[in-house]
């Protein structure tokens, strides 16, 4: 079955100080990754997907095909960083349910302290 | 441009009622897909459109679970028969393409379901 892992529930860290959002999932194949952002009171949004390599207001992600992880990180965090991050694999073909659709891990509240 | 719409934002519902939630997508957007969050959880995927054609509803947790989007743009999902379970936010998003999952999705603020 697909798995999608973000280990912390919650992360608090002090402004300036870096940021990892960790990530790990368990496919057989190539997912497509994405991270999506949720600020308060606003909708859920795309912040970055791995295929287009860019980092979005500073955040980037390595994907580890060694050890399946798709972590973000970010050197500088700022408190508008603070959010619900969501790690979200796609894989295509798969027709476990995930084929379409994503499959979002269970998030990880940023809380970034002044 | 306007974005994901949906309706109502909020819905009360007493267990046994039938409910019918609303998604606008984007218009022109070829890929409609329906989440199910419950409190603390990710989102979870229910079902998938394209244009008119549903073609995934695997993950529709039961036969209570009907969606439609009969003209290819807007988007009805309904529960028959509620109960307290399936009281949760229900998410829509569109995307652009054909590559459904793969593409950029782009969220409704929601449906609150509160199943009493």
């Amino acid at each position: 079955a697909q798995r999608v892992t973000q280990p912390e529930k919650l992360l608090s860290v002090f402004k300036g100080a870096p940021v990892e959002l960790k990530c790990n999932y368990s496919y057989s194949g190539s997912p497509e990754l994405f991270w999506y952002v949720q600020y308060s009171r606003q909708r859920l949004q795309l912040l970055l997907r791995h295929i287009s390599r860019e980092s979005i207001k500073g955040f980037t992600a390595d994907l580890n095909k060694g050890e399946t992880s798709f972590h973000l990180k970010k050197p500088f965090a700022q408190e508008e960083d603070s959010a619900m991050y969501y790690c979200a694999p796609n894989v295509p073909g798969d027709s476990g349910g995930g084929a379409d659709g994503l499959t979002f891990g269970k998030g990880t509240h940023l809380i970034i302290q002044p | 441009g306007a974005g994901v719409s949906q309706s109502p934002r909020y819905k009360v519902a007493k267990r046994g009622q039938d409910v019918a939630l609303r998604c606008d997508p984007i218009s022109g957007h070829v890929s409609l897909f329906w989440y199910q969050q419950a409190l603390g959880q990710g989102p979870e995927f229910l079902t998938y459109f394209q244009n008119e054609a549903q073609l995934d509803k695997s993950g529709l947790p039961s036969d209570r679970f009907f969606a439609e989007r009969p003209e290819g743009s807007v988007s009805t999902l309904k529960i028959q028969r509620t109960q307290q379970e399936d009281s949760a936010v229900y998410l829509c998003a569109s995307s652009a393409r054909l590559a459904g999952g793969s593409d950029t999705q782009y969220f409704g603020p929601g449906t609150r379901l509160t199943v009493l």
